[in-house]
């Protein structure tokens, strides 16, 4: 399998500019997670998704951050309009269906973002 | 907020030393996982616990947990240089709510010198 794919895998951008991040997870996964990296704040989760449905976005910073998950194989996270405190690596993250037995997460590779 | 928080923040030891990281958390889980994040790279899972045991093994690591004292305990042996990376608890909340959430700790960076 060829595990979660997160593109691109580096992002600089100017202030202001629209970013959009895109995850595919891994097939038969039906649970999708968008975090966010930083020294300061570490790992924080932003957004996660159940069959396709925003399940709990409290994490989203703000509204300048929106996701979507408009199939089972894909997903994006916006930010619009960046701002450089947004620079961190994203990652995203599935997990299988909840009969498997297991909630393991599998995370992608991630997003190394800058605004600057 | 988080809930697992990993104790000690940095660990430096030599190759051969065994490397003991601790986790505490705040609720009820589920299980508690551990995973580990090489530099500049997405996090891997290791181990996972049930709340319902008390000790788990594979390979060289070993995992306690104890749910008295909301907390874990995450044991590599014989440490290679290759360990070296951070390595964080993320643990299931038992609590009623959508399947799969995840919380994780902030981290411990283990360093393994030759």
């Amino acid at each position: 399998d060829a595990g979660v794919i997160q593109s691109p895998r580096h992002e600089v951008t100017e202030m202001g500019q629209e970013v959009t991040l895109r995850c595919k997870p891994i097939s038969g996964h039906n649970s999708l997670f968008w975090y966010r990296q930083t020294m300061m704040r570490g790992l924080e989760l932003l957004i996660y998704f159940n069959n396709n449905v925003p399940i709990d976005d409290s994490g989203m910073p703000e509204d300048r951050f929106s996701a979507k998950m408009p199939n089972a194989s894909f997903s994006t996270l916006k930010i619009q309009p960046s701002e450089p405190r947004d620079s961190a690596v994203y990652f995203c993250a599935s997990s299988p269906p909840a009969s498997r037995g297991t909630d393991t997460q599998y995370f992608g590779p991630g997003t190394r973002l800058t605004v600057l | 907020s988080q809930q697992g928080e990993e104790d000690p923040q940095a660990l430096s030891i030599q190759e051969g030393e065994n490397a003991t990281m601790n986790c505490s958390y705040k609720t009820s889980i589920n299980n508690l996982q551990w995973y580990r994040q090489n530099s500049g790279r997405g996090l891997v899972h290791l181990i996972l616990i049930r709340s319902n045991e008390r000790e788990k093994h594979s390979g060289r690591l070993r995992v306690t947990l104890d749910t008295s004292k909301k907390s874990s305990s995450l044991l590599i042996t014989a440490s290679r240089a290759a360990d070296t990376a951070s390595y964080f608890c993320a643990t299931a909340p038992s609590r009623g709510g959508s399947q799969g959430n995840l919380i994780f700790g902030k981290g411990t960076k283990l360093s393994v010198k030759p």
